[in-house]
């Protein structure tokens, strides 16, 4: 198995819904990433997850919420969003928190805020 | 921090032509530059990476070149089909920084039948 696998593909959801994205890898890579996507712009890093700590936390609200539960799976725990936060959320794996590697993107999951 | 500029933002060639995309980087500690294509509401895919140790680095008709001191590194791609019509994200990341890749801001390739 060569991929990342996000659930769900899309989501609609309101200011006051709790949600959460799911991530899994099965290529025994230690490393987990979430980026958040906007229209015609670069991916922009906001966690980062090393031998399943969290290792990266680049200043984003607490409304984001990142859960590690194994190597193999990265959840993101969503709260109170606001509109500005629909993007095309990205998890990406690579082999080792260390060193320098390739991610492997998931096809990340679309998010409407309303 | 490490901060990535790409040129050009959108770049439009006719088939069969050669494409050329650039990027510098700030930080002197960076080692790894990876670059991905990501095809419109498709996911980026590492397509060629380059190491600090290497100047350059070829697979069939993608190239890529690194030069260390003036902290710049390019994309090639020959004889350019409309398949890879798509945004090019180029990147890189430094030792130790758990493998935090910093993404440049894209170029839109369209190549012309």
């Amino acid at each position: 198995d060569t991929e990342v696998t996000q659930t769900p593909k899309h989501l609609v959801m309101g200011m006051t819904n709790k949600k959460s994205l799911k991530c899994e890898q099965h290529m025994g890579h230690r490393a987990m990433y979430w980026y958040k996507q906007k229209a015609k712009k670069p991916p922009e890093l906001m966690f980062v997850y090393s031998y399943e700590k969290l290792s990266i936390n680049e200043s984003v609200p607490s409304r984001f919420s990142p859960e590690c539960p194994n190597s193999s799976l990265l959840n993101l725990h969503l709260h109170a969003l606001q509109p500005e936060d629909s993007a095309l959320y990205l998890c990406a794996s690579s082999p080792s928190g260390q060193g320098n590697y390739g991610y492997t993107f998931g096809s990340g999951t679309r998010l409407t805020v309303v | 921090g490490e901060n990535v500029e790409q040129h050009p933002s959108t770049l439009s060639v006719q088939e069969g032509d050669s494409a050329v995309i650039k990027c510098t980087y700030s930080d002197s500690a960076s080692n790894y530059f990876p670059w991905y294509k990501q095809e419109l509401g498709k996911r980026p895919q590492l397509i060629i990476d380059i190491r600090s140790n290497v100047g350059e680095k070829k697979d069939q008709r993608i190239a890529v070149t690194l030069n260390k001191t003036a902290k710049h590194f390019s994309l090639h791609i020959t004889e350019t089909q409309p398949e890879d019509s798509a945004v090019y994200f180029c990147a890189a990341s430094r030792v130790g920084g758990y493998n935090k890749l910093i993404f440049g801001a894209g170029t839109r390739l369209a190549v012309h039948p």
